[in-house]
Formats: structure tokens, sequence, C-alpha cells
């Protein structure tokens, strides 16, 4: 079974730019799940989705957006970058009833 | 603030030795946990969990104990092994059903050979 797949791998923005960030779960899974790691941070919680419908939130401001399709594959979108933004962004997928998530590889956001 | 944290960094130990990894939390409403393993340039892999209503589970060389009254659990890696060298992670959650997992900042730990 094919796991998580994140795309693009890098990618870098200027500041004010948006970017989009998608994201193929593992076949079967309706839950996707966003997380950003930075530094010293830890990973936190973007938000996820769960048959099309944002499930959970974190404490994100509106900038952070996503969706999810009808064949469970997910977009996140940051609008109006800021340096702030630069962090590996990780996508996780689960059958959606519970238990341990499931993460891609990510998408390393450089915001230059 | 920080609901769940790993207050070690970093942790060597020998080959074939213990490492045992520490978590503390202060939501007393998490009741899921989960540790996880990062290598560089990939993403978390899932090692173990544990639910409230146990205090401890093994799966192979891992264990992980949950200890309520403290709102700290740990995870032990016996014996360690060089490819054990990664980032660990804890995480927790308020109920089993929904993937809010609140995560842990991380302790890198180091198995020498």
């Amino acid at each position: 079974k094919a796991g998580v797949t994140q795309t693009p791998r890098y990618l870098i923005k200027t500041r004010g730019q948006q970017v989009t960030l998608s994201c193929s779960p593992i076949s079967g899974h309706r839950s996707v799940s966003w997380y950003q790691q930075t530094p010293g941070q830890g990973l936190q919680f973007l938000f996820e989705y769960f048959s099309e419908t944002q499930r959970n939130k974190g404490n994100f401001p509106g900038r952070f957006s996503g969706r999810q399709f009808s064949n469970s594959r997910s977009e996140m979108n940051v609008s109006t970058l800021e340096l702030g933004d630069s962090a590996l962004y990780l996508c996780a997928s689960s059958p959606g009833s519970g238990g341990p998530l499931h993460f891609g590889n990510g998408t390393r956001l450089t915001v230059t | 603030d920080q609901q769940v944290k790993q207050n070690s960094p970093s942790l060597s130990v020998q080959e074939g030795r213990i490492s045992i990894l520490n978590c503390d939390y202060t939501n007393s409403m998490f009741d899921y946990f989960l540790w996880y393993k990062k290598y560089p340039a990939e993403g978390p892999t899932f090692l173990i969990s544990i639910s409230s209503i146990k205090d401890k589970n093994e799966d192979g060389r891992f264990t992980v104990f949950l200890n309520k009254s403290a709102k700290h659990l740990s995870l032990h890696i016996v014996p360690s092994q060089p490819g054990d060298s990664a980032v660990y992670f804890c995480a927790a959650s308020e109920t089993s059903g929904t993937y809010k997992y609140i995560f842990g900042t991380g302790t890198r730990l180091k198995v020498l050979a």
C-alpha cells in the first residue's frame, strides 16, 4: 500500500505570496490532518478533515486554510506569507475512527 | 502554553543498554498517548500508543508506561540499537476518536555503537 504522499517536497516563496501544498492519503483513509513543525516547537496541529469537512482546527490565523476533496486528497493554502511561516508542513492520514496518524515526508517551505 | 513537554532535548545511550525517554503533560483530560520516531528528511513514524485505562503497553523492544497521577509517560527501548537514533515525539489527545494530537518538542536519541 502506498504511503502518504506530499507534493512538492521543497518550496521557496517570497513574503506576501501565497502557497498551496498537496497531500494524497493512504488508500482507504478518510481523515487527513495537517501539522506545522518548526525548530523548538514540535509539531503543531493546523486542522483535520474528514469526508470533505473540517472536523478540528488548531490555533493558527485565518491565513492558513485547507480543503479535502471527494477522493480524500487534501490541499493546504497559506496566503500572505510571512517569514515565520517557514517550516516543515506535515500531512497525516488515518482511517477516521481514532488511532495513530500515518505521516507523509512533508513539504519544506522557505519564505524569504 | 505547552501542554505536552519533553524536557530533555537530547539523550545518548550505549548500544545494548536501555533508553528511557520522558514526557510530561498538564491537561488532565488527555486520555490517549502516542510515541513517534522521526528520522531526518522523513515524516514521523508511529511507534506505540497507550490509552488512559492502562498503565503499560509493550511492543517488542518498546514499552510505554503511563502514570496518570503524575501526568507522566515514558518510553523504554530495550535493548537500544544504533538504528534507534532519531528524534522521538510524544503526543496526546483528549479522546482516541479525534486526531487533534498535541505533540511535545521531541528528544533526540543517539545510540552509540
